[in-house]
């Protein structure tokens, strides 16, 4: 089954701690992003990757970094979580190459809390 | 900055009735255009994408998409309580630097 797979799923964390939120796509995807959604704030995203070793930020990156050393995964590392980081976080994966662009495909999402 | 527009809403529409949502974008490079539909705390699913002008139905969806005016919407016929959610907006360019582009959001509620 073609999917975007996030772990974990919730996270409550405490300020300062480094932690590591996965994603993994099974369907040999270029691009990969990863996206926070806030209240009336939408999808935005932090970081995205055309390829492997190929990152670039997003509209909110600070705060955050990402890795791309396999085409599947694209790990979202938060090196200091800070409270303003709570939210709900979306991976998701498209197909870069082919034009029209096609649909991104999200992950189950992961909602972090910073306390 | 590349923006797509929505009005929030909440859109309030009767069950059985067509619920019309609607959606602007700045970028004229846009070339593929997608709404996704997004239940609390769950992740957005595709529910219909258009790169044409005029209208594309699947089911009980139709979007429509006018260039010219920077115009998307999406209509959906026959409402049912199981459609109230929030329906987003997206919108890519064509070249290989474009990026996908969402808008916050319309919040749809049907009622019984």
């Amino acid at each position: 089954e073609a999917q975007v797979t996030q772990n974990p799923r919730y996270l409550i964390t405490v300020t300062g701690k480094k932690l590591t939120v996965t994603c993994s796509q099974n369907m040999n995807h270029e691009y990969m992003s990863w996206y926070r959604q806030d209240p009336g704030l939408g999808l935005r995203q932090i970081y995205y990757s055309m390829n492997v070793e190929v990152t670039d930020k997003g509209d909110v990156p600070e705060g955050y970094k990402v890795s791309r050393k396999e085409k599947r995964n694209f790990p979202l590392i938060l090196e200091s979580p800070s409270p303003n980081q709570t939210s709900l976080y979306f991976c998701a994966s498209s197909l870069y190459s082919q034009t029209p662009r096609t649909e991104a495909f999200f992950g189950q999402g992961t909602r972090l809390t910073v306390v | 900055q590349k923006e797509v527009e929505q009005n929030s809403g909440p859109l309030s529409v009767p069950e059985g009735a067509i619920a019309s949502l609607n959606c602007t974008y700045s970028d004229r490079g846009s070339q593929s255009f997608f709404w996704y539909r997004q239940y609390s705390g769950k992740s957005p699913e595709l529910i219909m994408f258009i790169y044409s002008n005029g209208d594309k139905e699947d089911g009980r969806f139709t979007a429509q998409l006018n260039k010219a005016s920077q115009y998307v919407s999406l209509l959906i016929r026959d409402s049912q309580p199981s459609d109230s959610a929030t329906y987003l907006c997206a919108a890519q360019g064509y070249s290989s630097a474009s990026k996908i582009i969402f808008g916050s959001g319309t919040r749809l509620s049907i009622r019984p």
